[in-house]
């Protein structure tokens, strides 16, 4: 089975300090995602990157970055972290193809609360 | 760009009520279609897929048909149970596998 891990489930940071959110995966997939769930609003995606060193900015990259320096690791960064940035963020991988493993398979979540 | 649009609910069902999420989208080429499900304090879960037209997804009692010429892929159960309470995602994914996008969520809660 994918196995998708994040660092953290539940994580409280104050205004202002840099956090670190992150991802592994052990199924060797090229494409990793951040996604941000809040509600009435769904899954809106932060970033993604399709390759070691690759990235792409989604829907709502504004107030973020990532790091994606091994394959299997796939790290989101608040530089600044603000109130508005408290949500539940959710890591996916998946394989770049349309096989039948063209799935996105996800992590448990992190519930980040700014204060 | 590609969209999802489903129903946002919540739907309140009683235990062995039949149970239908609509979910429609747009999509230019030949995305493939999922339901995800997730349960509270959890992350997401594959439900079922399908790849093309007509395809039929299945699994745990729910289905959904690939229905191109109407542009949905509506989620069924014939028979509800409680633990099937929880957020239900319909989303699509692009010819490549890169480019996901997930509806709103519906909120399903049954009651015994």
């Amino acid at each position: 089975d994918v196995k998708v891990t994040q660092s953290s489930r539940y994580l409280v940071k104050r205004t202002g300090e840099k956090v670190f959110l992150e991802c592994v995966q052990d199924m060797d997939h090229e494409n990793m995602f951040w996604y941000r769930q809040d509600p009435g609003l769904g899954l809106r995606l932060i970033y993604f990157s399709y390759d070691v060193k690759m990235k792409e900015k989604g829907d709502i990259p504004e107030g973020y970055s990532v790091s994606r320096e091994k394959k299997e690791r796939f790290s989101l960064i608040l530089e600044s972290a603000s109130t508005n940035q408290t949500s539940m963020y959710l890591c996916a991988s998946s394989i770049p193809n349309r096989s039948s493993t063209d799935t996105q398979y996800f992590g448990p979540g992190t519930r980040l609360t700014v204060l | 760009g590609d969209s999802v649009t489903q129903m946002e609910g919540p739907v309140t069902l009683s235990e062995e009520a039949f149970l239908t999420i609509n979910c429609t989208y747009t999509a230019t080429g030949y995305p493939s279609l999922f339901w995800y499900v997730q349960y509270p304090g959890e992350g997401l879960q594959l439900l079922l897929k399908a790849t093309k037209a007509d395809d039929k997804g299945s699994n745990k009692g729910f289905e959904a048909t690939y229905r191109k010429e109407t542009t949905s892929f509506h989620l069924e159960k014939g028979s509800v149970q409680v633990s099937d309470s929880a957020v239900y995602f319909c989303a699509l994914s692009d010819d490549y596998g890169q480019n996901f996008v997930f509806g709103p969520g519906t909120r399903l809660s049954v009651l015994p």
